[in-house]
């Protein structure tokens, strides 16, 4: 079947400007979850969810971020007023229990300028 | 504070010879690891997992070996294969450490052919 599918792949916004990134989980997939990824670094997490809930917000990294899966399916990452540090690539990964391996998106390159 | 540490940011290895990817913990609570690959512009890509239940764990030609006492994981890959030419992360999470994914800054690795 599809996998996780996130969009846009690319998104390139002026400091201060708000910005929404997309992500469509595999069918089925009640956990979710955002990362974010700078350049050399691994993944870290941002925001996880099970079912409609934000479960753990704890990685967010400000009050300018904020997540929402209204119907338990697909996902919305907002970021307000950006900031060129929040330049990076934010994946997506969803998976079918807590605890199992997750299936990441190719994720959504912000660059801010 | 970086929980899960990969010391090598890059290796090199002739085609069919043995890769040997290394990882390193710190939180004992972890019980669940595994290990991504990516590729650029795409999202990491779920590869082999282990539970800290087992020491080892096979799959074709990737071996995961989990040394709990160390805290210390391995991924062999052999014999390497120019397409196995990648950066891979390894992650850990555990029940007790809440419900996020800790990853390693990753290992860049190249098949020369």
């Amino acid at each position: 079947g599809a996998g996780v599918s996130q969009t846009p792949s690319n998104k390139v916004t002026e400091k201060g400007k708000y910005v929404e990134l997309r992500c469509d989980p595999i069918s089925g997939h009640t956990a979710l979850y955002w990362y974010r990824q700078s350049l050399g670094q691994g993944p870290e997490f941002l925001i996880y969810f099970q079912g409609t809930g934000a479960a753990d917000d704890s990685g967010l990294p400000n009050d300018r971020f904020f997540a929402v899966r209204p119907e338990g399916s697909v996902s919305t990452l907002k970021i307000q007023r950006t900031e060129r540090g929040d330049s990076a690539v934010y994946l997506c990964a969803s998976s079918s229990t807590w605890n199992s391996p997750l299936h990441f998106g190719n994720g959504t390159r912000l660059t801010v300028t | 504070d970086q929980q899960v540490k990969q010391n090598s940011p890059s290796l090199s290895v002739q085609e069919g010879r043995i890769s040997i990817l290394n990882c390193d913990y710190t939180n004992s609570m972890f019980d669940y690891f595994l290990w991504y690959k990516k590729y650029p512009a795409e999202g990491p890509t779920f590869l082999i997992s282990i539970s800290s239940i087992k020491d080892k764990n096979e799959d074709g030609r990737f071996t995961v070996f989990l040394n709990k006492s160390a805290k210390h994981l391995s991924l062999h890959i052999v014999p390497s294969q120019p397409g196995d030419s990648a950066v891979y992360f390894c992650a850990a999470s555990g029940r007790n450490t809440g419900n996020q994914f800790y990853f390693g800054t990753g290992t860049s690795l190249t098949v020369i052919p």
